[in-house]
C-alpha cells in the first residue's frame, strides 16, 4: 500500500536556527497537507499542496511540492519556541479520500 | 471548517472489555474516517466510516475489532472490542467536508488506557 516517509524523526535547533523536514512517498500524491500537533493536542492544518513543484509560504514556513508530486518538505526560518511540536505531512492517494500520515517530525527549540 | 467533538475525551477500560467512542460533527459532511495514534507514533488509518453501509477498513483492522457505525452524516462510533494493552491509543475521528473536499478536520481525540 501507499506509504509516506518522512525524516527526520527528532530535531533539535537553538532559537533562531533554521529547521527542514522531508517527506517522501512511494507514489504519486494527489496531493500533500502538513499538520502541526502540539503535545497533547489534535492535529492541526496547516496547509495543502497541489501542484507539482508547488511552493508556499507562510511567514516563516516555507512549503514546497515535488516536481513528481512524490516529495515535499517544510522549512522554518528563524525558528521559535512557539514552533515546538511535531510536524506530519500526510498525502492522499486521490481527492475526497482519507490521508495517509508521515512519522512526524519532532521539533524542540531551547532558548 | 467543522468543529468536531469526541466522548469519551479519555478512559482507563480493563482488558476484555469493549469501549464505544461517539463521533458527532457540528455540520454534514461527506466524508469520516477514524485513525489511532500510538504513544509517540504517527497517525494511522483505520477506517473510513460510510453512511449506510458497512466501513472499509485498512489493511491490519477488522470489523470484528473495530466495529464501525455511521448512522448519518453527522455521527458515528467506533467500538474497540476485547481491548487489550495493546490497544492502548488516542483514537481521533476525522472529516473532509464536501464532495471534492481535501483539508481533513480532526477531533479532540479519546485518550484510551487499557490494563
Amino acid at each position: 500500500g501507499q506509504q509516506v516517509m518522512q525524516i527526520p524523526q527528532y530535531q533539535h535547533v537553538q532559537e533562531g536556527e533554521d529547521f527542514t523536514t522531508y517527506c517522501n512517498s512511494s507514489t504519486t500524491l494527489s496531493n500533500i497537507q502538513w499538520y502541526k500537533q502540539r503535545p497533547g493536542g489534535h492535529p492541526v492544518f496547516l496547509i495543502q499542496l497541489v501542484k507539482s513543484g508547488e511552493v508556499k509560504k507562510q511567514k516563516r514556513l516555507t512549503f514546497q511540492f515535488g516536481e513528481a508530486k512524490k516529495n515535499s518538505s517544510l522549512h522554518i526560518t528563524a525558528t521559535q519556541t512557539t514552533d515546538v511540536g511535531t510536524y506530519f505531512c500526510a498525502g492522499k492517494r486521490q481527492a475526497g479520500t482519507a490521508l495517509i500520515f508521515g512519522k512526524g517530525t519532532t521539533l524542540s527549540v531551547s532558548s | 471548517s467543522a468543529v468536531i467533538s469526541q466522548k469519551p475525551s479519555r478512559d482507563i477500560c480493563q482488558r476484555g472489555t469493549s469501549l464505544t467512542i461517539q463521533c458527532q460533527v457540528d455540520s454534514q459532511v461527506t466524508m469520516m474516517f477514524w485513525y489511532r495514534q500510538q504513544p509517540g507514533q504517527s497517525l494511522t488509518l483505520i477506517a473510513t466510516a460510510n453512511q449506510g453501509s458497512e466501513a472499509t477498513y485498512e489493511s491490519g483492522f477488522v470489523i470484528d475489532k473495530f466495529p464501525i457505525s455511521r448512522p448519518n452524516l453527522t455521527f458515528s462510533t467506533l467500538t474497540v472490542s476485547n481491548m487489550s494493552p495493546e490497544d492502548s491509543s488516542i483514537y481521533l475521528c476525522s472529516v473532509i467536508l464536501g464532495l471534492a473536499g481535501n483539508e481533513q478536520f480532526f477531533g479532540p481525540g479519546t485518550r484510551l488506557t487499557v490494563l
